[in-house]
């Protein structure tokens, strides 16, 4: 399978929990991206990734949120200290240019 | 703040109608554009790209448009049950909140 994957697919949690979900580009993909996407809206923009570099973070993303794409390859989504209001589908995608977005199949994650 | 706006309620169409979707955005200067249609419970998967004014057609899709009036539209010829999911705008990175076809056999 060459396609965007990501781990894990379910986490569960209690609030004030950190959680860390890893995501694994298209192989030849230089860019990679991350959103957060709840029921019945469209994902919503959190960072994304030129190789290494981190180019843009949204402003809306809690400072409790970080994201990591060492060597430029995989990539870590850290949520600190989670709240009831984090639950949702992480998603994320890769792009070898343009933004032309290949999505991975999503962490769902529940704060309880 | 950019934004992308879906604003049309769940489309129902016949099997076989063309279904037609629109979108507008604010940012003026944007360049690319995406549509990404979304089945219940899975992830968007990317189905037409667009980056300069006027008709891109594929297969049984054609995207669209006009970045004088800052619309982007979406046209599904020959609708078939499979079509029916949620389709999303993206302008650059932001996205819409999708819009939901449902075609009946």
């Amino acid at each position: 399978d060459t396609g965007v994957s990501q781990d894990p697919r379910h986490k569960i949690t209690k609030r004030g929990q950190n959680v860390t979900f890893r995501c694994d580009p298209i192989s030849e993909h230089n860019r990679l991206y991350w959103y957060r996407q709840t029921l019945g809206q469209g994902p919503e923009f959190l960072t994304y990734f030129q190789n290494e570099a981190q180019l843009e973070k949204s402003r809306l993303l809690s400072d409790r949120f970080s994201a990591e794409r060492p060597k430029g390859s995989f990539s870590t989504l850290e949520i600190q200290r989670t709240e009831q209001g984090d639950s949702a589908m992480y998603l994320c995608a890769s792009s070898p240019t343009r933004d032309e977005q290949y999505f991975g199949p999503g962490t769902r994650l529940t704060v309880t | 703040q950019k934004e992308v706006e879906q604003n049309s309620g769940p489309l129902s169409v016949p099997e076989g109608a063309i279904a037609s979707l629109n979108c507008t955005y604010s940012d003026r200067g944007s360049q690319s554009f995406f549509w990404y249609r979304q089945y219940s419970g899975k992830s968007p998967e990317l189905i037409m790209s667009i980056y300069s004014n006027g008709d891109k057609e594929d297969g049984r899709f054609t995207a669209q448009l006009n970045k004088a009036s800052q619309y982007v539209s979406l046209l599904i010829r020959d609708s078939q049950p499979s079509d029916s999911a949620t389709y999303l705008c993206a302008v650059g990175l932001a996205f819409g909140k999708g819009n939901q076809v449902v075609v009946i056999p």
